[in-house]
């Protein structure tokens, strides 16, 4: 498509159920990133997949957060047992070729996000 | 540690009036250092880097920042705002090497008529 896209776009749910979010990066980029954004709050990494390498985690909050992204293009982050301090907005994004940060073609591009919001 | 840090949570300007934006940075190293904008119901849009050579770095929609590493900031600026430039404002600060870019919270910025 032309931009990354998210769905749901907006997500209630109960305190103890399991949300699975849904990001489809644009055609053709090799990385992806998740990053959550609370209220008031900057924009927290999550996860970083590049190709078919190991994903980088170490942003991920608790056990209770994983991502997959499936024949290297899209991602689902699922959030099991969601808590109250989980609700935020889930962003993603994509970039064209491995994060460097000084390359032209790793600019990440966002998708709209999904706002979560558990009860 | 690293951290970034946006001592402005909102700011009003005049259309038409210049802005700048602050952000100071913490890192032990020469930092790559990113400008992005969030405008309402749209998703982040990179407006402009830093992470070599020319200290003053041209972006996209007027905008400007410029590294200084004796003051640990890379302001933003823009010398004539336009109400469309209303919107947020993230700093970030980040390496090569993995990615492990950490944002600032945010500049809120209104332009008022």
């Amino acid at each position: 498509g032309a931009g990354v896209s998210q769905s749901p776009s907006n997500k209630v749910t109960e305190k103890g159920k399991d949300v699975e979010l849904r990001c489809d990066p644009i055609s053709g980029h090799t990385a992806l990133y998740w990053y959550r954004q609370s209220l008031g709050q900057g924009l927290e990494f999550l996860i970083y997949f590049q190709g078919n390498s190991a994903p980088d985690k170490s942003g991920l909050p608790s056990d209770r957060f994983s991502a997959e992204r499936t024949g290297g293009s899209v991602s689902t982050l699922t959030i099991q047992r969601t808590q109250q301090e989980d609700s935020a907005v889930y962003l993603c994004a994509s970039s064209l070729t491995p994060w460097t940060g000084k390359s032209r073609t790793d600019t990440q591009y966002f998708g709209p996000g999904t706002r979560l919001t558990v009860l | 540690a690293q951290s970034v840090t946006q001592p402005d949570i909102h700011i009003t300007v005049s259309e038409g009036a210049s802005l700048e934006l602050r952000c100071n940075y913490s890192y032990g190293a020469t930092p790559y250092l990113f400008w992005y904008v969030q405008s309402p119901g749209q998703g982040l849009q990179l407006l402009l880097k830093y992470f070599s050579g020319d200290t003053l770095v041209q972006g996209i929609k007027g905008f400007e920042a410029e590294f200084k590493r004796s003051q640990s900031s890379f302001n933003l600026r823009k010398p004539s705002v336009h109400w469309s430039d209303a919107a947020e404002y993230f700093c970030a600060v980040g390496r090569s090497g993995g990615f492990k870019t950490i944002f600032g919270a945010g500049t809120r910025l209104f332009v008022k008529a």
